[in-house]
């Protein structure tokens, strides 16, 4: 069946510093690729996504490129903020009927000042 | 602006009760999602349903029930509380029609303790 692997951490970084959370997936067809982000005490919200391979997807600082030769998604940003620190999920979605989002463990983020 | 709330945020409960978690969404969507956030675990789906009258199982259903009499409602119902089913839990929404799954927003979750 599909599923997605990703670095569970915690990753701990300094404020500025450069993230990179590494997604791979399995899936049959061609699913699209989402990264949703928790903060605390707060539900899942969708922090972007990429529906078709090569496609790129971008919101707030981070970016993550949907890689169909090495079935990843990684996510990056090139300067990390302290309210970053969240935990983040990459997850899939084959967008047929019957066939529900399949989500990663998620990797918790900490930046520190 | 529309949205997807749960109620009660948290709750108590003791072994053996039944409790039940409300949804209640104003997108007008199709397909609502029940689910369970643990540590280890990830997010794993309990319940899933695609429109009024239709429920399906996901992974982890044992001992959950819900219904769906209404598009905006989608209840999650444990019938014999268990130790096993403290968590956090979430609810989700998405549109979709003719067989499509859109993005999921989910709402903020309700943390169950069960003594």
């Amino acid at each position: 069946g599909d599923s997605v692997t990703q670095m569970e951490g915690p990753v701990t970084l300094s404020e500025e510093a450069f993230l990179t959370i590494n997604c791979t997936y399995t899936a049959t067809g061609y699913p699209s690729l989402f990264w949703y982000v928790q903060y605390p005490g707060e539900g899942l919200q969708l922090l972007l996504k990429a529906t078709k391979a090569d496609d790129k997807g971008s919101n707030k600082g981070f970016e993550a490129t949907y890689r169909k030769e090495t079935t990843s998604f990684h996510l990056e940003k090139g300067s990390v903020q302290v309210s970053d620190s969240a935990v983040y999920f990459c997850a899939l979605s084959r967008m047929v009927y019957g066939q529900n989002f399949v989500f990663g463990p998620g990797t918790r983020l900490s930046v520190l000042p | 602006d529309a949205e997807i709330t749960q109620s009660p945020r948290h709750k108590i409960t003791e072994t053996g009760r039944q409790v039940t978690l409300a949804c209640h969404q104003t997108w007008n969507h199709n397909n609502m999602f029940w689910y369970r956030q643990d540590l280890g675990h990830g997010l794993r789906l309990i319940h899933y349903s695609y429109g009024v009258q239709d429920t399906n199982k996901g992974e982890v259903s044992d001992g959950y029930s819900v219904s769906r009499s209404n598009t905006e409602d989608l209840p999650l119902t444990l019938e014999s509380a268990a130790s096993s089913q403290t968590s956090v839990y979430f609810c989700a929404s998405s549109e979709g029609a003719s067989g499509n799954i859109g993005e999921l927003f989910f709402g903020e979750g309700s943390r169950l303790t069960v003594l």
